[in-house]
């Protein structure tokens, strides 16, 4: 079955660097993979998806790749800032082919941004 | 903001009691979702729904039941709580029609069987 591993159950970084979060999985490569951001007692909030043909998503200050080969997504914040600060939650559609299926979560990685 | 609401927000309750989780989304959305997640750890599909009279089992085994009479509604329910239920329970949305597979989730609701 599919295995999703996010690299660090923590980050933490200066004000102003870039927050890179590394997403890998096992199996399939899926037809979307998505980034979701967990604030502590919140439901997770949807930030981008990216499909497997694209190589490079972008919105704002945030960046997703995506390496079929590599089986792994890498998630870039750039010009981090204390709001930042959250769980960031890699998650991979079940589906391989294009249909859209149910997601799969990871752990995700605690992000804390210092000023 | 996401239109997806979840009550209780937080609820202690004894073992054995019969509990019903509610899950309101005003999307119009067919899909919905139920989440079970501890601290610290991922969300754990528990159950789905495609649509109206349409309930599914999810990836994670769970002793709590659904229903979907209604599109906008899809409440949990657990038949006799136990300690091994505290959790958080997180229920989520997605429109059919939406293009991409983007989930909306509502606050969650944590929780506790003493």
């Amino acid at each position: 079955s599919q295995k999703i591993e996010q690299n660090s159950e923590a980050l933490n970084i200066q004000e102003g660097k870039t927050a890179t979060l590394t997403c890998n999985y096992t199996n399939y490569s899926p037809a979307y993979l998505q980034w979701y951001r967990q604030d502590p007692g919140r439901g997770p909030v949807f930030l981008l998806l990216i499909r497997e043909n694209e190589k490079e998503k972008r919105k704002e200050r945030l960046k997703v790749t995506f390496d079929t080969t590599l089986k792994q997504s890498l998630f870039h914040i750039t010009a981090s800032q204390p709001a930042d600060s959250a769980t960031y939650l890699c998650a991979l559609d079940t589906n391989y082919g294009g249909s859209q299926g149910n997601l799969i979560f990871g752990k995700g990685t605690k992000l804390s941004v210092k000023p | 903001e996401a239109d997806i609401y979840q009550t209780p927000r937080y609820l202690v309750i004894g073992t054995g009691k019969k509990i019903t989780l509610e899950c309101s989304q005003t999307m119009g959305h067919d899909k919905m979702y139920w989440y079970q997640q501890d601290p610290g750890m991922e969300l754990h599909l528990i159950h789905y729904s495609y649509g109206v009279n349409s309930t599914e089992k999810g990836d994670l085994s769970s002793e709590s039941t659904v229903s979907r009479i209604r599109t906008e509604h899809f409440p949990l329910t657990l038949e006799s709580a136990r300690p091994s239920h505290t959790s958080q329970y997180l229920c989520a949305s997605k429109g059919i029609l939406a293009g991409v597979n983007e989930q909306f989730f509502g606050p969650g609701t944590r929780l506790t069987v003493l």
